[in-house]
């Protein structure tokens, strides 16, 4: 498809476990994002790629968030010894990244659920 | 720290009738977006505006850009079913590539 894609879906998960989170950009986007969104609540930022690399990680909220992109496409983002707190839905989004305006495209996103 | 600020947080109407929700900030954006989202759906990008004052319409909603750069309305005329959703703005400042989402305006159209 043309879209941004996310797997899994859905993610349920024990306390303590790892998790991985699947991203697939739009082909020739060479931004990518992740954020997480509570209930209720809007969208965090957690990391921004430029290509392979990752010049702003400001918003990964501890040591356990990870984040990898490769052949600047896929991305995975990765949280060890996950925790209640780690409950969210994670959202991916790509953009061109030479944009003045940044429109950011956004996929469906994976609901995790820490029990 | 750039915040932004959604007004109101929920919003029930009937078909038929406008609404506005509001964007607010005491920061400056170089352009700022409206997304819709839907439940198990990500964000969907509706429309960017970029200058002081600027008014854009797409069908029946409206979004302006206050003249300062720091707050944006979205109207809608004659609420449809369809029309029903999450509504988050997002603003871009100095680092274009980073956008800061407000908390979302919960829109419910009651037939």
């Amino acid at each position: 498809g043309a879209g941004v894609s996310q797997s899994p879906s859905n993610k349920v998960t024990e306390k303590g476990k790892d998790v991985e989170l699947r991203c697939d950009p739009i082909s020739g986007h060479t931004a990518l994002y992740w954020y997480r969104q509570r209930l209720g609540q809007g969208l965090e930022f957690l990391i921004y790629f430029q290509g392979n690399s990752a010049p702003d990680k400001s918003g990964l909220p501890s040591d356990r968030f990870s984040a990898e992109r490769t052949g600047e496409s896929v991305s995975t983002l990765t949280i060890q010894r996950t925790q209640q707190e780690d409950s969210a839905v994670y959202l991916c989004a790509s953009s061109l990244g030479n944009g003045i305006y940044n429109e950011q495209f956004f996929g469906p996103g994976t609901r995790l659920t820490v029990l | 720290t750039q915040l932004l600020e959604q007004s109101p947080q929920f919003l029930s109407i009937q078909e038929g009738e406008n609404l506005t929700v509001y964007c607010n900030s005491s920061s400056v954006f170089s352009s700022l977006q409206w997304y819709r989202q839907e439940p198990g759906e990500g964000p969907v990008l509706l429309v960017t505006v970029v200058t002081g004052g600027e008014v854009k319409k797409l069908k029946r909603l409206t979004f302006q850009f206050g003249d300062a750069r720091k707050d944006s309305s979205l109207h809608i005329t004659a609420a449809q079913t369809g029309d029903t959703g999450l509504y988050l703005c997002a603003g871009a400042g100095g680092s274009n590539y980073k956008l800061t989402f407000g908390k979302g305006t919960l829109l419910t159209v009651n037939p």
